[in-house]
């Protein structure tokens, strides 16, 4: 049973610039949640995906994006990249958008640095 | 806005010895879920334990256990027998009533020392 996979593994970009990250949830959930995880902090809520429709969204400005399709996988797109969006970004699925019920399952995260 | 307050930056026990991770939080919510997860070097965040608000019997799976004072807003993780696989470290996360994002603590790493 394949959990969440994330990919790229790492990823260097320069600011200014845009970069798309992926995910594939867990086989059986449909939810897609992305978190950024700075240095020395726990993770901060980016935004929710269910049913190819942002839900949810935290405190972060419109230059984070996303995407849901068809088979539940994601997408987060960062444009105009500054330096301070260099974080690890975890992606975690859950079912029926409940964080209870169906607790997260978290993949192992984009460590993504921005020069 | 809730917030998650973990105030052990780092936390240090011997194998096999009991150790408690302590978690507060702040909300005006009345139903709420709190969470304790784990995370090893490999970067995956694992759930260790999850507690309802609404239920006054604390959590317990295996050698993790929970105290849940909810008056005092407090969700602290106790460890027992502790192993060299639970150096880790250990984010509180509270989500409220329904359909929203986690918010999680600062963490408490936590080494077992041999």
């Amino acid at each position: 049973d394949a959990g969440v996979t994330q990919s790229p593994t790492h990823l260097i970009k320069t600011r200014g610039q845009q970069v798309t990250l992926r995910c594939s949830p867990k086989s059986g959930h449909d939810t897609v949640s992305w978190y950024q995880q700075a240095l020395g902090q726990g993770p901060q809520f980016i935004f929710q995906y269910y049913e190819e429709e942002e839900r949810q969204r935290g405190n972060f400005p419109d230059r984070f994006s996303g995407h849901q399709f068809p088979n539940y996988s994601s997408e987060l797109n960062v444009n105009a990249l500054l330096l301070g969006d260099s974080a690890l970004y975890l992606c975690a699925s859950s079912f029926l958008l409940s964080s209870y019920n169906s607790p997260l399952h978290f993949g192992n995260g984009t460590r993504l640095t921005v020069t | 806005a809730q917030t998650v307050t973990q105030s052990q930056p780092e936390m240090s026990v011997q194998e096999a010895e009991t150790v408690t991770l302590s978690c507060t939080y702040d909300t005006s919510e009345n139903n709420y879920y709190l969470f304790w997860y784990k995370q090893p070097p490999s970067r995956q965040m694992i759930l260790v334990i999850r507690q309802e608000a609404y239920k006054q019997q604390n959590a317990t799976e295996n050698r993790f256990s929970v105290n849940f004072q909810k008056a005092a807003k407090s969700f602290s993780l106790k460890i027992s027998d502790s192993q060299l696989g639970d150096t880790a470290m250990y984010f509180c996360a509270f989500s409220g009533g329904g359909a929203d994002g986690l918010t999680f603590g600062k963490g408490t790493h936590l080494i077992i020392q041999p």
